[in-house]
C-alpha cells in the first residue's frame, strides 16, 4: 500500500448524504484511479485521471463526482444519487498508462444505512 | 473489447504443493497482463506482469505467471505453497493503446497447513 493514503478506512453515512473519500498520493505519479469493489465482482473502474484538472468517466460514474486539483490528490464524492453506495472503495495510481502497473491504497469501507 | 475470465472461484491447495490459479483473456491488439493479490480489507499488490518477450514472468514472493498467446492464457503459479499465501488474487489486462485496465472477478486461494 506504500505511498498512497486513503483515509478513513471505515465510513458510516446516512441515506441520501453526500460524502467524500480522500485519496492521496506521493509517488508523482501522473494518473489516478477510483474503484469500486463489491464480492463477486472485481474491481470495476469509476473515474480515472490522466492529469491534473483532467478526469474522464469509468464504467460506473453515475451517482459520483471527482476532482483534480492537485497533482497527489484526488477525491471521490458518494452523491446521494447513487443508489446502492455501500461497497469497498479503491484508489490506485500510475506513472502513466500502457504497460505500467498500478498502486493501490488501502481502501476505505463505505456502509450507508 | 478487453476481457478477463478466472474459471476458478476458490483454489485449495496443501502446504507445499504446487499451486495454480488461472486467467484467460481477450483483447483485440497485444495485451499487457497483470497479476494482483489482496488480503482482507487491504488494498492490491502489484505481484507481476508481462509486457513482451519472455513467456515466463517471474515476480514478487516466489510467484511466476505463463504467457501463452494461442490459448490466451495467462495462468499464475508457484512451486510450492505456503499458508501466508491464503488470499484473493486478481488477474488483469489492458490492451496496448487503451487506457482502462479491465480486471477479473478474482480468485480465493486457501492453502492448507
Amino acid at each position: 500500500d506504500g505511498g498512497i493514503t486513503q483515509s478513513p478506512k471505515y465510513l458510516f453515512r446516512k441515506e441520501g448524504q453526500n460524502v467524500t473519500l480522500s485519496c492521496e498520493q506521493n509517488l508523482n505519479h501522473d494518473a489516478m484511479y477510483w474503484y469500486r469493489q463489491d464480492p463477486g465482482q472485481g474491481l470495476r473502474l469509476i473515474y480515472y485521471s490522466q492529469i491534473v484538472n483532467d478526469f474522464q468517466k469509468g464504467d460506473i460514474a453515475e451517482g459520483y463526482s471527482v476532482s483534480r486539483e492537485k497533482k497527489e490528490s484526488f477525491p471521490l464524492t458518494v452523491t446521494s444519487a447513487q443508489k446502492n453506495p455501500t461497497a469497498f472503495y479503491l484508489c490506485a495510481s500510475s506513472i502513466g498508462q500502457g504497460a505500467n502497473e498500478q498502486y493501490f491504497g488501502p481502501g476505505t469501507r463505505l456502509t450507508v444505512t | 473489447a478487453q476481457s478477463v475470465a478466472q474459471p476458478e472461484d476458490q483454489v485449495n491447495v496443501a502446504e507445499g504443493n504446487p499451486l495454480t490459479v488461472k486467467c484467460t483473456y481477450s483483447v483485440s491488439g497485444n495485451p499487457y497482463l497483470f497479476w494482483y493479490v489482496q488480503y482482507p480489507n487491504r488494498g492490491l499488490q502489484f505481484l507481476l506482469k508481462y509486457i513482451t518477450g519472455d513467456n515466463l514472468v517471474k515476480g514478487s514472493y516466489g510467484f511466476e505467471a505463463e504467457f501463452n498467446k494461442s490459448q490466451t492464457s495467462f495462468h499464475l503459479k508457484k512451486p510450492s505453497a505456503l499458508v501466508s499465501d491464503s488470499a484473493l488474487y486478481f488477474c488483469a489486462v489492458r490492451a496496448s493503446g487503451f487506457q482502462k485496465l479491465v480486471f477479473g472477478t478474482g480468485t480465493r486461494l486457501l492453502v492448507s497447513p
